[in-house]
C-alpha cells in the first residue's frame, strides 16, 4: 500500500520555464514533506522539506506547496536549469512508536531540454 | 557532504549464498536506514534503527536481517540472497534533532546471479 505516490514517472520541460513536480500522499499523520534530487549512480541529495504546518516554503528556484486538504503537495522549479535533469523523489516523515520513518514515493524523472 | 559510506559499491554473488552490506557513519546520528531503490517501486524501506541494538522492519523486510552494534555501523545481511534481491541499496542516516533531512550514501549495487 503505497502512502505517498507520485502519479507522473517522467516530465520534460524546455530551460527556462518552470517544472512542475507532483505528490500524492494517504496519511493524515505525516509530519513533514521533503523532496530529494538523484542523480544516476549517485545517492538521493536532500532539495527542500516543509512542516504539515505550513502550506509553502521557498528556497530559491525551488518552492514546495503542501495542500493539506487534498493530500497533496508540489514543488515547482523556476526557472529550469538542464543540470535539474535528474530523478525526484517526493518523502514523508512518520513518526510512528517513537521512531521516525521516511516513506519515499516512486519518484518522477525531469528532463529539462536546453 | 554527511560521512556516510557504504561498502562494498559493487556485489555480484551467488543464489543462496548470505551476503552482508556495510554502512559506516562518522556523524554520530541516532537513526540509520537500509532502502533498496527498483524502477517503477522508488525507494522502499527494508529495516532502520533508533539507537545501538534497536532496530525495527520496514515494509520490504522478508529475507533481511540487520544489526548495530555501535552508533556508526548499520549491517544489512541477505541471510539467503535470491535473484529478486538484485537491487541497488542506499543506506542513510538522520537526527531529527538536528535537521529533518535524512542523508544517504552512495549505494551498493548488489547482483545475484
Amino acid at each position: 500500500d503505497q502512502q505517498v505516490k507520485q502519479n507522473s514517472p517522467s516530465l520534460s520541460v524546455q530551460e527556462g520555464r518552470i517544472s512542475i513536480l507532483n505528490c500524492d500522499y494517504t496519511n493524515s499523520m505525516f509530519d513533514y514533506f521533503l523532496w530529494y534530487k538523484k542523480y544516476p549512480a549517485e545517492g538521493p541529495t536532500f532539495l527542500i522539506s516543509i512542516s504539515s504546518i505550513k502550506d509553502k516554503n521557498e528556497d530559491g528556484r525551488f518552492t514546495v506547496f503542501l495542500n493539506k486538504s487534498a493530500k497533496h503537495l508540489s514543488l515547482h522549479i523556476v526557472p529550469s536549469q538542464p543540470g535539474d535533469s535528474a530523478v525526484y523523489f517526493c518523502a514523508a516523515i512518520l513518526l510512528t512508536s517513537g521512531t521516525y520513518k521516511y516513506i519515499f514515493g516512486t519518484g518522477t524523472r525531469l528532463k529539462v531540454l536546453a | 557532504d554527511a560521512g556516510i559510506t557504504q561498502s562494498p559499491r559493487h556485489k555480484v554473488t551467488e543464489t543462496g549464498t548470505p551476503v552482508t552490506l556495510r554502512c559506516h557513519q562518522t556523524e554520530n546520528h541516532r537513526y540509520m536506514y537500509w532502502y533498496r531503490q527498483d524502477p517503477g517501486h522508488g525507494l522502499r524501506l527494508i529495516h532502520y534503527s533508533y539507537g545501538v541494538k534497536d532496530t525495527d522492519k520496514g515494509e520490504v523486510s522478508d529475507g533481511y536481517s540487520v544489526s548495530r552494534s555501535k552508533t556508526e555501523d548499520f549491517l544489512l545481511t541477505l541471510e539467503s540472497a535470491t535473484s529478486s534481491q538484485t537491487s541497488v541499496y542506499f543506506c542513510a542516516i538522520s537526527d531529527v534533532t538536528r535537521g529533518t533531512e535524512a542523508f544517504f550514501g552512495q549505494g551498493t549495487r548488489l547482483t545475484v546471479v
